[in-house]
């Protein structure tokens, strides 16, 4: 089982939906990354987030500390939004290292 | 900021020979991740250097080094390529490790 788990690994969505993408971790964190890779390319992160919620522009994260989930949702979708979405775990060991545990991904595709 | 540049953007490798990949850190980060995205895998972390050491290793044999400049600039190195080398690898860099990551778009290595 992976230390950080997404939900669902492939989503279709028409233009306009509001789409959430799921994140579950079972290990102790400082702070929960969601990321955006489009195909062949490099990463965008699109927000780092330790508790609560942050929203910027059409894109919401929200994480629950206490059950080791996060969310990312996306309103009124737009085909532009397709990409893979993915969650990754800064980890809390308590070191100096603050590596990223990556989940596998989300990939998203919204239709016109 | 300049954000996280990556060179090469593509390379091709013959088995058993030896690479180095480079990665510009943003202006003002001291820390820099590398990960290996094996294609349609997340990323798995290599290493981590913090103002020239390394102080954070994943599970990579010996053969994958690196090295970060007094300018912050990091080079990956890998020696005896094997087929399952190849993959993306990108480069993170972050203010002490704490804050979010900015990555690079990646080098796409293709050991034959």
């Amino acid at each position: 089982k992976n230390e950080v788990e997404q939900s669902p690994q492939n989503l279709t969505a028409q233009e306009g939906e509001f789409i959430t993408i799921n994140c579950s971790y079972s290990v102790g964190i400082s702070a929960l990354h969601w990321l955006q890779q489009h195909p062949g390319g490099g990463i965008v992160s699109l927000f780092m987030l330790s508790s609560g919620k942050k929203k910027h522009g059409r894109l919401i994260a929200t994480i629950n500390i206490q059950e080791k989930h996060s969310s990312l949702h996306i309103t009124a979708s737009h085909p532009r939004d397709s990409a893979v979405y993915i969650c990754a775990a800064t980890d809390d060991y308590g070191g100096a290292t603050n590596k990223l545990i990556f989940g596998t991904g989300t990939l998203l595709a919204v239709q016109p | 900021e300049t954000g996280v540049t990556q060179s090469p953007t593509h390379l091709i490798k013959t088995r058993g020979q030896q690479v180095t990949l480079r990665c510009s850190s943003q202006s003002g980060h001291n820390t820099v991740s590398w990960y290996q995205q094996a294609l349609g895998q997340g990323p798995q972390f290599i290493f981590q250097y913090y103002r020239e050491e390394e102080n954070g290793r994943g599970n990579f044999p010996p053969r994958f080094s690196g090295l970060q400049f007094p300018n912050y600039s990091s080079e990956l190195n890998v020696n005896a390529l094997e087929l399952d080398d190849s993959a993306l690898y990108l480069c993170a860099s972050s203010s002490d490790g704490i804050y979010g990551y900015t990555f690079g778009s990646g080098t796409r290595l293709t050991v034959v």
